[in-house]
């Protein structure tokens, strides 16, 4: 079975540049986090999706973030413009119902220069 | 809301030896316990999971209790191996919502 996808892997780019990351949720799963890892925050819920709704979006930090979810299969994470402070680890995760585990993605790496 | 905390934030046991990771939660609702083992440059794998039904789940090294009465439960790593070693989570769900509080995780370390 295919996991959770995401995309790119690794992306660098330098401040107030436009970022977009991609995922691709495991087919079914009718839920979607995004998350961001750093090391001083840990791991830390930006926004989840039930049905392609956003369900939950306390945990953008500022306008600078957007997330859209157009179909079951895909969403993006969009940061404009960019800043140093981004740089962490974005994880997608999909989720199939209650009682059931999230399933993450290997993440994208961003660095903000 | 749910608050979630784990401990120790590091542990280094010898290979073979026995490791043990504890979480408590604050939500009596939280009826869903899963347990993420994170290793370098991958996302979250979960490991294990348990159910408010039941007190202990065991998968082969791996173990899962919890006390829902003192709301707290522990992961334990049985004969340890030097690929164990890894980041592990533990989380507990949010009652109403499908968002899962995450402890700040465990790094094992397990020296060959």
């Amino acid at each position: 079975d295919a996991g959770v996808i995401q995309s790119p892997r690794h992306e660098v780019t330098e401040m107030g540049q436009e970022v977009t990351l991609r995922c691709k949720p495991i087919s079914g799963h009718n839920s979607l986090f995004w998350y961001r890892q750093t090391m001083m925050r840990g791991l830390e819920l930006l926004i989840y999706f039930n049905n392609n709704v956003p369900i939950d979006d306390s945990g953008m930090p500022e306008d600078r973030f957007s997330a859209k979810m157009p179909n079951a299969s895909f969403s993006t994470l969009k940061i404009q413009p960019s800043e140093p402070r981004d740089s962490a680890v974005y994880f997608c995760a999909s989720f199939g119902g209650g009682g059931q585990p999230q399933h993450f993605g290997d993440g994208t790496r961003l660095s903000i220069l | 809301g749910e608050n979630v905390e784990q401990h120790p934030s590091t542990l280094s046991v010898q290979e073979g030896d026995s490791a043990v990771i504890k979480c408590t939660y604050s939500d009596s609702a939280s009826n869903y316990f899963p347990w993420y083992k994170q290793e370098l440059g991958k996302g979250p794998q979960l490991i294990i999971d348990i159910r408010s039904n039941v007190g202990e789940k065991k998968d082969q090294r791996i173990a899962v209790t919890l006390n829902k009465t003192a709301k707290h439960f522990s992961l334990h790593i049985t004969e340890t191996q030097p690929e164990d070693s890894a980041v592990y989570f533990c989380a507990a769900p949010t009652s109403g919502t499908y968002k899962y509080i995450f402890g700040t995780g465990t790094r094992l370390k397990v020296l060959a």
